[in-house]
């Protein structure tokens, strides 16, 4: 069974750092490609950034390019997702997704992330 | 960018077919997916590439795709289908489009 476990998520002031974690299972990690999508409360849902199968390619969205970044360790089958100089505009559920060509065939259930003075 | 464009809430009585539009520029030449969210889980893909069900969805989930709207249908509408439905493409940049998404209320 395809499983995908968020953590990481919290509080955070404005500027600040957070990483979120998401744990892969059920499946060869290795092989897919895997993204980060948030859901803004009553703005619905943006893609944040994307990274390939064997981790050399990360392509971001411009609201966060430069102040988060992606990775992948293939070997403990985990997903990052480091959050630097966060905005109150970043929060949001953040959702780990797996990648199926165009579209995402498994996601977890989401880590919150709260950014507030 | 290109964008999607959904209505906020559709609302429908049980055993009634609902009918969730999602509007974009000759979106007939895109590949269109789509999402339920329900609270306390897992978003779930209900329909891929336009018309296609994944295992394990009831058969109640159509898709369709032409001119400029894709649309989302369930037919026979239970209490259990309450949720958020979002619609997503693929554009040439790689990165993904989400529709505003459709909050279905069933009455």
């Amino acid at each position: 069974e395809v499983q995908l476990v968020e953590s990481g998520g919290g509080q955070v002031q404005p500027g600040g750092s957070l990483r979120l974690s998401c744990e892969a299972s059920g499946f060869s990690f290795s092989n897919y490609w895997m993204h980060w999508v948030r859901r803004v409360s009553g703005k619905g849902l943006e893609w944040v950034s994307l990274i390939n199968s064997d981790g050399t390619r990360a392509v971001y969205a411009e609201s966060v390019k430069g102040r988060f970044t992606i990775s992948r360790d293939n070997a403990k089958d985990t997903l990052d997702l480091q959050l630097n100089s966060v905005r109150v505009e970043d929060s949001a559920v953040y959702y780990c997704t797996r990648d199926l060509n165009s579209y995402y065939d498994f996601w977890g259930q989401g880590t919150l992330v709260t950014v507030s003075t | 960018s290109y964008v999607l464009t959904q209505p906020p809430s559709v609302s429908v009585s049980p055993g009634e077919t609902a009918r969730l539009p999602c509007e974009g520029d000759n979106i007939r030449d895109k590949a269109v997916h789509w999402y339920q969210f329900k609270p306390g889980q897992a978003p779930v893909l209900v329909i891929h590439y336009d018309v296609d069900r994944p295992s394990g969805i009831p058969e109640r989930f159509s898709g369709s795709n032409s001119g400029n709207t894709a649309t989302l249908s369930i037919s026979g509408v239970e209490a259990g289908d309450e949720a958020d439905y979002y619609c997503q493409v693929w554009d040439a940049t790689d990165h993904r489009v989400f529709g505003g998404g459709t909050k279905l209320t069933v009455l």
